[in-house]
């Protein structure tokens, strides 16, 4: 079946780095645009980042440009969301999500993984 | 960019048909049909329901309908189910090429 599996999620220090990955399964994944989404615990969803379908264009969220970095390996089916100067606020569940629709950024996330956990404290 | 303003909450009676709405401007919500929306049920990952303003993806209930007026964008939910209580989110494309999100709506069936 159709199945994204975050991993990489953990407590972190603040000024650390972290790389979180997203194992695609059940469906063409060199076809489909990807996304990043977060969530802060008991706030509402925030969108990180978006790669396509090849790698070739990326778009970040006004908040996150310059310390979040998305990439794909189209060979393995998976894609990465590396996170760098970690701080309080980036306290979040992040969730991968594929996208599809015609606008530059695949707007619509049709299939979710659940999620991976990310505590940044000392 | 600020995100897309939703009511934070919205109830109605079993039954029933409740509206959220979607308040973007003309850098968003306004300028393009590529208007999406979520349903969020607690400890759940969310589950697409609208995408393209209006169109309802394969296995979500005909009781979901979506519409766009201006800057604004409604999603509708027709006899009210007690499954239906969750948080709903709306998101939309933007000039800039990103994805702008609402602040979220919480759902309650009385």
């Amino acid at each position: 079946q159709v199945q994204l599996v975050e991993s990489g999620g953990g407590v972190v220090q603040p000024g650390g780095s972290l790389r979180l990955s997203c194992a695609a399964s059940g469906f063409t994944f060199r076809s489909y645009g990807m996304h990043w989404v977060r969530q802060a615990p008991g706030r509402g969803l925030e969108w990180v980042a978006v790669i396509w379908f090849d790698g070739s264009q990326k778009y970040y969220g006004d908040s996150m440009k310059g310390r979040f970095i998305i990439s794909r390996d189209n060979s393995k089916n998976t894609l990465f969301l590396e996170i760098n100067s970690l701080r309080g606020e980036d306290t979040s569940v992040y969730y991968c999500a594929r996208g599809f629709g015609s606008s530059v950024v695949h707007d619509a996330l049709d299939v979710w993984g659940q999620g991976t956990m990310v505590t940044v404290s000392s | 960019q600020s995100a897309l303003t939703q009511p934070a909450s919205v109830s109605g009676s079993l039954g029933q048909a409740i509206t959220i709405s979607c308040t973007g401007s003309t850098s968003d919500v306004g300028v393009n049909k590529y208007v999406s929306w979520y349903q969020q049920h607690p400890g759940s990952a969310p589950k697409l329901v609208i995408s393209d303003v209006s169109n309802r993806p394969s296995g979500v209930s005909s009781r979901f309908s979506g519409s766009k007026s201006g800057n604004t964008a409604s999603l509708t939910i027709a006899g009210l189910q007690t499954e239906d209580e969750a948080d709903y989110y709306c998101t939309s494309h933007t000039r800039s090429n990103t994805l702008l999100v609402g602040g979220g709506t919480k759902v309650t069936v009385l």
